[in-house]
């Protein structure tokens, strides 16, 4: 089974940039859909962009497009969300998952999140 | 693209039966089979509990089953046990353009 561990968040001021990574194991990576989802402290969950399985096709919800870019190098086995222009209203934990379920439609596995604080 | 509504919270003693809803529109929940069903604990990931509206990923107990109805599905736990506790959330695919969306959440709690 994938296993997924996300790097890369910290403190960053307004305005600035910060890239998010994803590390996969095992050899199934480049055969899925792949997600980025964040959780606000406190909040629910809110889906943030997803990327198909050689990069060709990227979607992303309104609060992200313009600002963040997902790609993907399935040589690494590795998922990236670029951040850029940053507000005080993106601090949350992201996290990423693999697409999954029978249709893979739904988010399985979950890696344990990365949380981005954005603050002055 | 709003979020689906979920009850806040929800609550019963062990052994009793709990139901969350998950009310969207004809463009999300009932416009495909694509509603799935999150456990989150505090400070944990979210696990996939139902996925496809129905169908239970290996590993997750039988006591846990979806449905939906028109615009609303539902998540019923069966046989409540205090490892139940926990926030759940739905989400169901919007189409191409809204992608994804989640409900606010629900917090389940044993008695």
């Amino acid at each position: 089974e994938v296993q997924l561990v996300e790097s890369g968040g910290g403190l960053v001021q307004p305005g600035g940039s910060l890239r998010l990574s994803c590390a996969a194991s095992g050899s199934t990576f480049s055969s899925h859909w792949m997600h980025w989802v964040r959780q606000a402290p406190g909040k629910g969950l809110v889906w943030v962009s997803c990327i198909n399985v050689d990069g060709s096709t990227t979607r992303y919800a309104d609060s992200a497009k313009g600002r963040f870019t997902i790609s993907r190098d399935n040589a690494k086995n590795t998922l990236y969300l670029q951040m850029n222009s940053l507000r005080a209203e993106d601090t949350a934990v992201y996290y990423c998952a693999k697409a999954g379920g029978g249709s893979g439609m739904g988010f399985d596995p979950w890696g344990q999140g990365t949380l981005v604080t954005v603050s002055s | 693209q709003s979020a689906l509504t979920q009850p806040r919270s929800v609550s019963g003693s062990p052994g009793q039966s709990v139901t969350i809803s998950c009310t969207g529109t004809s463009s999300d929940v009932g416009g495909f089979n694509y509603v799935s069903w999150y456990q989150q604990h505090p400070g944990k990931a979210p696990k996939v509990m139902i996925d496809d509206v129905t169908k239970r990923p290996s590993g997750v107990p039988d006591r846990f089953s979806g449905s939906k109805s028109g615009n609303t599905a539902s998540l019923t736990i069966s046989g409540l046990q205090a490892e139940d506790e926990a926030d759940y959330y739905c989400c169901s695919y919007a189409g191409s353009d809204s992608s994804w969306v989640f409900g606010g959440g629900t917090k389940v709690t044993v008695l």
